[in-house]
């Protein structure tokens, strides 16, 4: 029943390594977000995807890199960690309508690079 | 894109209102006001959102000014679960939300 999932919930990984972080949203909503949270809690948007075209890139490195195989799915690959890698991402899905606009947020993921 | 501003924290009692104020001057005709809180190790989570009118949900209410240049975010009995940091939000031109650093609510039993 979950709406918003990511795996894994923890990663700890070495400097240097290459890691994914998966996220699912079974809402049917056509655009989905990954939002990177730092160690002094600020929530910042790093993509957006609509229907599984990059429409929001915002100044995030190259070593960072959205894919969006389906609608239902946006996953973060991110190439040679390094510690100021590490934070708490945030996948969110949308819903837009005539009296709506929500986003519904996955219960994150906490990087922590070594 | 429009920023908000909100006092850093405040304290209430349990069972009492709560008023978390919002401050939103450079606000443009069509921007919605969104509110979303965020739990201890938990995602943001959506909370009202409104325009120009009044808003009410099961979960709080929106009192919009006049002139829309500030909002209010009414809890009408604040429980333990509602302590939290509540984000007043206007969203970026292509529907992201741009968090500020938000209100950090402690509720006091």
């Amino acid at each position: 029943d979950t709406a918003v999932s990511q795996t894994p919930k923890y990663l700890v990984t070495q400097m240097g390594n290459d890691k994914s972080i998966k996220c699912e949203q079974n809402l049917g909503h056509d655009t989905m977000y990954w939002y990177k949270q730092d160690s002094k809690k600020f929530l910042k948007i790093m993509f957006s995807y609509n229907n599984k075209e990059l429409i929001i890139n915002e100044t995030v490195p190259n070593r960072f890199s959205p894919k969006s195989p389906d609608k239902a799915h946006l996953n973060l690959h991110i190439n040679s960690l390094e510690l100021g890698d590490s934070a708490v991402y945030f996948c969110a899905s949308r819903s837009t309508g005539a009296s709506t606009d929500t986003q519904y947020f996955g219960p994150g993921t906490r990087l922590t690079v070594l | 894109d429009a920023k908000t501003t909100q006092p850093n924290s405040m304290e209430s009692n349990e069972e009492e209102p709560v008023h978390l104020p919002c401050n939103h001057s450079t606000i443009s005709g069509t921007d919605y006001i969104h509110w979303y809180r965020q739990l201890p190790s938990q995602g943001p989570e959506y909370v009202i959102h409104g325009l120009t009118s009044n808003v009410n949900n099961r979960m709080a209410s929106l009192a919009i000014a006049e002139d829309r240049k500030s909002s209010t975010l009414i809890l009408h009995r604040a429980t333990l679960r509602d302590a939290a940091v509540y984000y007043c939000i206007l969203r970026g031109s292509q529907g992201n939300l741009i968090f500020g650093k938000g209100t950090k609510l402690s509720v006091k039993p």
